[in-house]
């Protein structure tokens, strides 16, 4: 059983460009979680969503940034016209439940705006 | 928001020896999660907490769920080279986690 997967694992970007970042869940998780690390931080929620369903974007800033997890394919977090400010390890979690809390999470995509 | 605190931020033991961190906050979670990290990837899960007063281990690691539900601790016991690594505690209210900033554990062997 695989775990969580994302891609890529290293991004780099211009200022100005979009970044897109890809997570697929653990088989048989619908729960995904995205999650910003800065270095020598914690980790700081972003966003919370089920299969077609924003449920939670309160971490989220209200622009530039944008998370969808269709039907089929991975989850996927948008960051279009990136800065400086938007370098930092981003990872994504998921869950078969939303109670129970426990996460999992994937290896992360490291971005770095140059 | 909510905010943890967690202690201490770092720590350099000796190989053997037996390593306790904890983490506090102002609110109440029903779950605490402790992760560790190792650079470059991502938190592992090493235990989870549900009920307050819970006391859980896995292997050399215990873990409480502090009575008030306002914190919890990590203790490791007997340390070797690779317990080194970041710990987080992480605080659980329905699916939201609130993380600590981390305890960097150095194992001298």
């Amino acid at each position: 059983n695989a775990g969580v997967m994302q891609n890529p694992r290293h991004l780099v970007r211009r200022r100005g460009q979009e970044a897109r970042l890809r997570c697929s869940p653990m088989k048989g998780h619908s729960h995904v979680y995205w999650y910003r690390q800065l270095p020598e931080e914690g980790l700081k929620f972003m966003v919370y969503l089920q299969k077609e369903n924003i449920i939670d974007e309160s971490g989220m800033p209200k622009e530039r940034f944008s998370a969808e997890f269709p039907k089929e394919g991975p989850s996927i977090l948008r960051i279009q016209q990136v800065v400086r400010g938007d370098s930092a390890a981003y990872f994504c979690a998921s869950s078969p439940d939303r109670v129970l809390g426990e996460q999992f999470f994937g290896p992360g995509t490291r971005l770095t705006v140059l | 928001g909510q905010q943890l605190n967690q202690s201490p931020q770092s720590m350099f033991i000796q190989e053997g020896e037996d390593v306790s961190m904890n983490c506090t906050s102002s609110s109440i979670f029903n779950t605490w999660l402790w992760y560790k990290q190792d650079p470059g990837e991502g938190p592992v899960l090493l235990i989870a907490l549900y009920k307050a007063g819970e006391l859980t281990s896995n292997g050399r690691l215990t873990a409480q769920f502090g009575i008030t539900r306002k914190d919890s601790f990590l203790n490791i016991s007997a340390s070797i080279p690779s317990d080194v690594g970041i710990y987080f505690c992480s605080g659980g209210s329905n699916y939201k986690l609130t993380f600590g900033k981390g305890t960097l554990l150095t194992v001298n062997p």
